[in-house]
């Protein structure tokens, strides 16, 4: 299974925009790299999913490179509401949807 | 707003009990998950279901004991656990058990709160 890496912690202020980079340097040829939100005492929420160069919804991007070691989930202009964990997955060997959490990135908006 | 139902929200229990978790999913998935975290702790994968048989179980002790009666309803069931299984129990869905290369989202409820006493 692939092992993720994620900064501990980060810190931002109110209108500015989030990068969580997160490596994965043993990921394989047909795992898809989703990240996820979680809120205290609430379930993870899906935020977006993708397989290389970039993705982008409603509510971040999500930059893979080349050689899909690294990815980079992106939030513009962040909010109070938007201090949580985020996690970065990638998807599981043998067929299985076994999605393995990292220790996750905890982010701080401050005012 | 999570379409993976879980009850209760809290439940507290003393070791001798027997209770159960019970989380349900209207969304047509037929893989369904459970995870433990504790505070501050990443989400522990325990045991996979898909198409209502047990696929994965990730060496879960015996005192917890999933059943998958149909491909909507997943339960954990508790008996004899100990003050150090206080956690937060999540159940999740996916469309299938296909692997994370098929873009294969996994969803997850609100979880149970659980506090053994």
């Amino acid at each position: 299974l692939a092992k993720t890496t994620q900064p501990i912690s980060m810190d931002s202020y109110e209108g500015q925009e989030v990068n969580i980079t997160c490596s994965h340097n043993n990921i394989a040829t047909n795992d898809y790299i989703t990240w996820y939100q979680q809120f205290p005492s609430q379930g993870p929420r899906f935020i977006i999913q993708g397989y290389k160069t970039k993705v982008t919804n409603e509510v971040a991007s999500l930059f893979i490179p080349a050689d899909r070691k690294s990815s980079t989930l992106s939030l513009p202009r962040v909010s109070l509401s938007d201090t949580a964990v985020y996690y970065c997955l990638v998807g599981g060997s043998g067929g299985y949807n076994k999605l393995i959490f990292g220790a996750g990135t905890r982010l701080a908006v401050h005012p | 707003d999570t379409e993976v139902t879980q009850t209760p929200k809290h439940l507290v229990m003393g070791m001798t009990n027997k209770k159960s978790l019970k989380c349900e999913q209207h969304m047509g998935h037929r893989a369904m998950y459970w995870y433990k975290q504790k505070a501050k702790k990443p989400p522990e994968l325990m045991f996979v279901y898909s198409y209502e048989k047990l696929s994965i179980n990730e060496s879960v002790p015996s005192r917890f004991s999933p059943e998958c009666p149909n491909s909507s309803l997943l339960n954990l069931h508790l008996h004899a656990l100990q003050p150090e299984d206080s956690a937060l129990y999540l159940c999740a869905s996916s469309q299938d058990l296909g692997s994370g290369a098929s873009g294969n989202t996994i969803y997850f409820g609100e979880g149970s709160w659980l506090t053994v006493v």
